[in-house]
């Protein structure tokens, strides 16, 4: 059982801001800090997006940003694309073990 | 410019033993942690364990514990992931990936991927 829960799919329109999310759901997490989050579009190998819960690697959009509040974590993609669409992985570290969330697939409509 | 190529695709019977790679290069590879990720046919990502190529200190996950095997050689920057036994549950997409360099964790390179396919 995943460590991390995020939401199956998610949907909406080109220009939307769209919130992804990735609760932690282990009660033993240490540094959650540590959540990344990674794109893969169908039959590519998967892209870092955010890091360290909000940093953005270089060549990233800005329209790509993190946050988190609790023990949940979120991608928020602003004036979404239909190049966006693709499955989201979050990432975290926790207890010495490496987690990922089972994915979100966004679909722009 | 870095990059992380992976081997070719394999086919191999349940029973055989498997070696695929991971080859770095455009950084200093033995001073990088590389991970070992496991996408089964249209499923979610699995991280499967890490070494460091400096030293070859290896961690894995429970879950992988024992079914499988990473190493590394530094003369070659190459990382290895290898089975003894394949079963058809084997069956995947395996990527590589490379650890960020400082206290934080994040993959932020990854190869393009091996695809194992385990039938008889």
């Amino acid at each position: 059982q995943s460590a991390l829960t995020q939401p199956a799919s998610v949907s909406g329109s080109p220009g939307q801001s769209i919130t992804l999310s990735c609760t932690i759901t282990i009660s033993d997490f240490g540094s959650y800090n540590y959540v990344s989050w990674y794109q893969q579009v169908p039959g590519k190998a998967p892209k870092l997006m955010i890091y360290d819960v909000t940093k953005r690697p270089s060549g990233v959009s800005h329209r790509f940003s993190g946050s988190q509040s609790g023990n949940t974590a979120s991608l928020t993609i602003s004036g979404v694309r239909a190049e966006d669409e693709a499955v989201y992985y979050c990432l975290s570290y926790t207890s010495r073990n490496i987690s990922f969330g089972g994915g979100t697939q966004l679909t722009v409509l | 410019e870095v990059q992380l190529v992976q081997s070719g695709a394999e086919v191999k019977q349940p029973g055989e033993s498997l070696r695929i790679s991971c080859k770095g290069s455009g950084y200093s590879f033995s001073k990088y942690w590389i991970a070992w990720v496991r996408q089964m046919p249209g499923k979610g990502l699995q991280w499967m364990g890490i070494i460091y190529p400096g030293d070859s200190d290896t961690r894995y996950s429970p879950s992988f514990e024992g079914q499988v095997t990473i190493s590394a050689d530094e003369s070659i920057n190459t990382a290895y992931l290898q089975w003894s036994s394949l079963e058809a549950s084997d069956t995947a997409i395996y990527y590589c990936a490379r650890r960020s360099w400082d206290a934080s964790y994040y993959f932020d390179f990854w190869g393009q991927g091996t695809l194992v396919t385990v039938s008889s």
